[in-house]
């Protein structure tokens, strides 16, 4: 079946410095990649998305970059905070179908 | 504000009872999820619906089954909890999976442990 494959599991970063979280997808079709954060004891939230006719997308300190030739699509933080510690998890879907989660990131950001 | 709710944060069953997972939302969304979370297994689907009556297995839907009766309530049953069954689940809602692109609004999850 259609999968997304997630890396690293575990990031351990400095505050100030950048993360940067790593996703594949296997359906060619797919063309829209959210991203969720959950917090710990928290549900996932929706923090940025992009859509297949984009290649990188910006908000604030984070952005999103995707490669439809390579499949690949990444997460980037830059100047990251102790809030910023949390579980990341990629996804991939195509239209009127369900979406596909990665295993999800987990991000500690020590001061 | 989108709220998803579930009738339970925490749950604890025995082997072979019958558990209902209860899960509402507000805003009129037509695409209801019920999702396991376990560590270092990500969220994986075990079943959606698209419309009210309407189900579909997801990736691990074995052991379960769903009941959704009116738009706002999507049921999740574990027919006869095991304690492979102990997880996180969580619930989630959205309303434009046909147009491709569709934020889900999760539930704060409810811990279930099948002892």
């Amino acid at each position: 079946g259609e999968n997304v494959e997630q890396h690293p599991s575990t990031l351990s970063v400095q505050e100030g410095d950048s993360a940067v979280i790593k996703c594949t997808y296997s359906d060619s079709a797919s063309n829209y990649f959210p991203w969720y954060k959950q917090e710990l004891g928290k549900r996932p939230q929706l923090i940025i998305d992009i859509r297949s006719n984009v290649g990188e997308k910006k908000d604030q300190r984070i952005a999103v970059t995707l490669n439809k030739t390579a499949k690949h699509f990444s997460l980037h933080i830059t100047e990251t905070q102790p809030e910023d510690s949390a579980v990341y998890f990629c996804a991939a879907k195509r239209r009127g179908f369900k979406t596909i989660f990665g295993a999800g990131t987990r991000l500690f950001v020590k001061a | 504000d989108v709220k998803v709710t579930q009738s339970s944060r925490y749950l604890v069953k025995r082997t072979g009872e019958k558990v209902f997972l209860e899960c509402v939302q507000d805003m009129d969304h037509e695409n209801m999820f019920w999702y396991r979370q376990d560590p270092g297994l990500g969220l994986r689907l075990i079943y959606f619906s698209y419309d009210v009556k309407m189900k579909e297995k997801g990736d691990i839907p074995e052991g379960y089954s769903v009941s959704r009766e009116k738009k706002e309530r999507f049921s999740l049953i574990l027919e006869s909890a095991s304690t492979n069954q102990t997880s996180m689940y969580l619930c989630a809602s959205s309303g434009q999976v046909v147009a491709g692109w569709d934020e889900q609004y999760f539930g704060p999850g409810t811990r279930l442990t099948v002892t």
